[in-house]
């Protein structure tokens, strides 16, 4: 079975432009959530959807925005670009069945830099 | 505001031997998940080990064990008769229940295992 995967996986994009980055979780997981993770440090907490609702925001500004699709994909838009955005972008599908909450399973990354 | 502490930013050990790496965390919860996950150099996080904090009995995956400590708020991970492939970032991280399947993560330990 194919595991999360995540689109692009490299991007260079330049201060003030916007970003979509794409993800596709393993087949019948109806959970995604988004995370940051910047040079150094763990992951951060961004988004959680489920079901094509937000269940879910951490400590991020208005200009992170993202969504999912009937086929539970899910796409993460920041708009106007700043260097700090420059980091390893994570995407984690999950059961969400409240047994198996936990059993969290993490794509590749797509690694956006801002210049 | 969940917290986790990983106060070693990098380690080493020698093929076969046995390290332990350290984690502390910061709730008011009583309920609550622990999660040691590795990342190796191509990226994707992939579990190692998960303990819910209502066992007493600590987590063993085959060379992976952990010391749950939850007065304390301790987690330490420990691995035995460690491997060239366990080189890898590890990350502690935390989960509520019921809470979209925000995870906290740690910082990270750099674990470099020698020949």
């Amino acid at each position: 079975d194919a595991g999360v995967t995540q689109s692009p996986t490299h991007l260079i994009k330049t201060r003030g432009q916007h970003v979509t980055l794409r993800c596709s979780p393993i087949s019948g997981h109806k959970s995604v959530s988004w995370y940051q993770q910047v040079l150094g440090q763990g992951p951060q907490f961004i988004f959680q959807y489920y079901e094509k609702e937000e269940r879910g925001r951490g400590n991020f500004p208005d200009r992170f925005s993202a969504r999912q699709f009937p086929n539970y994909s899910s796409e993460l838009n920041v708009n106007a670009l700043l260097l700090g955005d420059s980091a390893l972008y994570l995407c984690a599908s999950s059961i969400d069945n409240r047994d198996r909450e936990y059993e969290q399973y993490f794509g590749p990354g797509t690694r956006l830099t801002v210049t | 505001a969940q917290t986790v502490t990983q106060s070693q930013p990098e380690m080493s050990v020698q093929e076969a031997e046995t390290v332990t790496l350290s984690c502390t965390y910061d709730t008011s919860e009583s309920n609550y998940y622990l999660f040691w996950y590795k990342q190796p150099p191509s990226r994707q996080m992939i579990l190692v080990i998960r303990q819910e904090a209502y066992k007493q009995q600590n987590a063993t995956e085959n060379r992976f064990s952990v010391n749950f400590q939850k007065a304390a708020k301790s987690f330490s991970l420990k691995i035995s008769d460690s491997q060239l492939g366990d080189t890898a970032m590890y990350f502690c991280a935390f989960m509520k229940p019921y809470t979209g399947n925000q995870f906290y993560f740690g910082t990270g330990t750099s674990l470099t295992v020698i020949p």
